[in-house]
């Protein structure tokens, strides 16, 4: 199993500039998230979709960004436009969500995102 | 409003030595509680979970967590610490079905020769 998979692995833009961020979950996993990791704030869940449909994002810090999952083997995170405090370590993470309580998350190395 | 307390920020253990790594919790229902590793440059790893059962609970690379509702508290520990273990651990809350997790800010774990 090639567990999550999120590319790029580093991004470096200028402010201003559009920055999408891409996450393919482990296959057959239904449900997929997408933190954020900055040394003031943690580890912070910014979405979280079940099978492909957003059920809570009201962890985005704002309009600028957006995610997307548009079928069940891909998610992006955009932001438009991006700022310097947008810099962070950008986590994607999925699950099979069932009805019983071992619904671990698995994680993917991260996007080191830098706004210049 | 739930959150987790993980109130060291570094801690330094020499090779061998036992681990104790503190963590706090305020939840409103029945938490489900979770150790992640993290080494560097990569994602997290589960070490543990707990939500139900016997309040000590075993996990992957010989940790172990107990619960305790009463301190309101998840500490990990690990008897005899490898250079390996050296890396960031996070504790986390979260509900029955673990979707909404909040994380602890992490403790990083350095080991001393």
């Amino acid at each position: 199993d090639a567990g999550v998979i999120q590319s790029p692995r580093h991004e470096v833009t200028e402010m201003g500039q559009e920055v999408t961020l891409r996450c393919k979950p482990i296959s057959g996993h239904n449900s997929l998230f997408w933190y954020r990791q900055t040394m003031m704030r943690g580890l912070e869940l910014l979405i979280y979709f079940n099978n492909n449909v957003p059920i809570d994002d009201s962890g985005m810090p704002e309009d600028r960004f957006s995610a997307k999952m548009p079928n069940a083997s891909f998610s992006t995170l955009k932001i438009q436009p991006s700022e310097p405090r947008d810099s962070a370590v950008y986590f994607c993470a999925s699950s099979l969500t069932s009805g019983n309580d071992d619904n671990e998350q698995f994680f993917g190395p991260g996007t080191r995102l830098t706004v210049l | 409003a739930q959150s987790v307390t993980q109130p060291d920020i570094h801690i330094t253990v020499s090779e061998g030595a036992s681990l104790e790594l503190r963590c706090n919790y305020s939840y409103g229902a029945t938490p489900y509680l979770f150790w992640y590793v993290q080494s560097p440059g990569q994602g997290l790893q589960l070490l543990l979970k707990y939500f139900s059962g016997d309040t000590l609970v075993q996990g992957i690379k010989g940790f172990e967590a107990e619960f305790k509702r009463s301190q309101s508290s998840f500490n990990l520990r690990k008897p005899s610490v490898h250079w390996s273990d050296a890396a960031e651990y996070f504790c986390a809350v979260g509900p029955r079905g673990f979707q909404k997790l909040v994380f602890g800010t992490g403790t990083r774990l350095l080991v001393s020769p």
